[in-house]
């Protein structure tokens, strides 16, 4: 069976610090993945998706990046965060056309 | 583009009642997936139910089922014999059928199970 990995489970970090949030799928090959922010008390927002490796779609311009090196992670990163980045960010994955299945997620706070 | 709407911020509903969440949607495709996710404390996104746009029978899974109205774009979820673990805030969401395309959420409704 699939699984989805997240860490770390929480963070605090300083503003102008960087970032890198890591998600990595087991049980599945080719996954398209997807990075989310949820700020407290609201929906998801799509920060970005792909479909392979070194394939990167950007939903929102903002100080935040994302890349694939390898078929089942997914790296998201900033170099310098910023108040506004606190948030919950969520990773999932699905197959082409199919469902979506989200990892247990970071708390991210920026102090 | 497609949007999803929920225009019940909070719900309510009495332990072992019945409660119906509300969600329509705003797209020209004809091919898409419907799907309710269920977000608890613990903040991961669990998937509830997904509906096949082509399908006409309403998907149904234990007691969660949902009544999809294709024309009227309406997609609501059924929460029957409600217990204390259903408490959580629930997102509709949408899907074009095209392969690899993300999500579109609507904003979420929280639901509080009273015992």
């Amino acid at each position: 069976s699939q699984t989805i990995h997240q860490w770390p489970a929480t963070l605090v970090q300083p503003v102008g610090s960087p970032l890198s949030l890591e998600c990595t799928v087991e049980g599945t090959s080719n996954p398209n993945l997807y990075w989310y922010r949820q700020a407290a008390g609201r929906g998801l927002q799509l920060l970005f998706y792909s479909v392979g490796i070194g394939q990167i779609s950007s939903e929102v311009p903002q100080n935040l990046s994302a890349s694939r090196p390898q078929d089942r992670q997914f790296i998201l990163s900033s170099k310098k965060l910023l108040l506004s980045d606190s948030g919950f960010y969520l990773c999932a994955w699905s197959g082409p056309g199919e469902t979506q299945y989200f990892g247990p997620g970071t708390r991210l706070l920026v102090l | 583009a497609q949007t999803v709407t929920q225009s019940q911020p909070e719900m309510s509903v009495q332990e072992a009642e019945t409660v119906t969440l509300s969600c329509t949607y705003d797209t020209s495709e004809s091919d898409y997936y419907l799907f309710w996710y269920k977000q608890p404390p613990s903040r991961q996104m669990i998937l509830v139910i997904r509906q096949e746009a082509y399908k006409q029978q309403n998907a149904t899974e234990n007691r969660f089922s949902v009544n999809f109205q294709k024309a009227a774009k309406s997609f609501s979820l059924k929460i029957s014999d409600s217990q204390l673990g259903d408490a959580a805030m629930y997102f509709c969401a949408y899907m074009a059928d095209s392969g690899n395309t993300p999500l579109v959420f609507g904003k979420g409704t929280r639901l509080s199970v009273i015992a």
